[in-house]
């Protein structure tokens, strides 16, 4: 069975612009999570949807906003971004929410210049 | 708020010996994973504990979890340099979402 897949794997950008990053989970697998990874501050939750809808959301600004298509395949998006945004995107899935294990894909991860 | 410490944050250690690693939470929760991170990759699932005191074991690693002490600790048996990689616990949030609170991972490293 494939693994979580995420594109791009690099995108580097420029402050003020936008980017939006996408996430297939695992066949079968409806919950999709987001998590943002820095040195500085580690891994951090962004949100979590699950049957299209938003389950959980991080302390996070509004910047940061996500979506869940029928197909259970997510995108989360950024707008006006800020140099400290440079980070490594994660996204998980699990078969259901709050039950299963979350196995993670590769990363997208974006350079703000 | 829910916060989780590890520690060490650094472990260099040689190949053979023996060591723990320890992730404290501060709030009850039903699920506490182990991931493994190589340099520039994704997180790897090692294990998922549910109960107190849960105990399981793959290869030369080993973990457990004591849900009233709010502690896990992932033991590492004769360790070889495959193992050095950055290892993170993350507490499940008992609210039936996929929210994960990550320690601050502890980073491995044996040689020879």
């Amino acid at each position: 069975k494939a693994g979580v897949t995420q594109t791009p794997r690099y995108l580097i950008k420029t402050r003020g612009q936008q980017v939006t990053l996408s996430c297939s989970p695992i066949s079968g697998h409806r919950s999709v999570s987001w998590y943002q990874q820095t040195p500085g501050q580690g891994l951090q939750f962004l949100f979590e949807y699950f049957s299209e809808t938003q389950r959980n959301k991080g302390n996070f600004p509004g910047r940061f906003s996500g979506r869940q298509f029928s197909n259970s395949r997510s995108e989360m998006n950024v707008s006006t971004l800020e140099l400290g945004d440079s980070a490594l995107y994660l996204c998980a899935s699990s078969l259901d929410s709050g039950k299963d294990t979350q196995y993670f894909g590769p990363g997208t991860r974006l350079t703000v210049l | 708020e829910l916060k989780v410490e590890q520690n060490p944050l650094f472990l260099s250690m040689q190949e053979g010996k023996n060591y723990t690693i320890y992730c404290n939470y501060s709030t009850t929760s039903d699920r506490l994973y182990w991931y493994r991170q190589d340099p520039g990759k994704s997180l790897e699932s090692l294990f998922v504990l549910l109960s107190n005191g849960a105990v399981k074991q793959e290869g030369r690693l080993m973990a457990s979890l004591d849900t009233k002490a709010r502690l896990s600790t992932l033991h590492i048996t004769a360790a070889v340099h495959d193992l050095s990689a950055t290892y993170f616990c993350a507490v499940d949030i008992p609210d039936n979402t996929d929210k994960l609170i990550f320690g601050t991972g502890t980073r491995l490293q044996v040689f020879p």
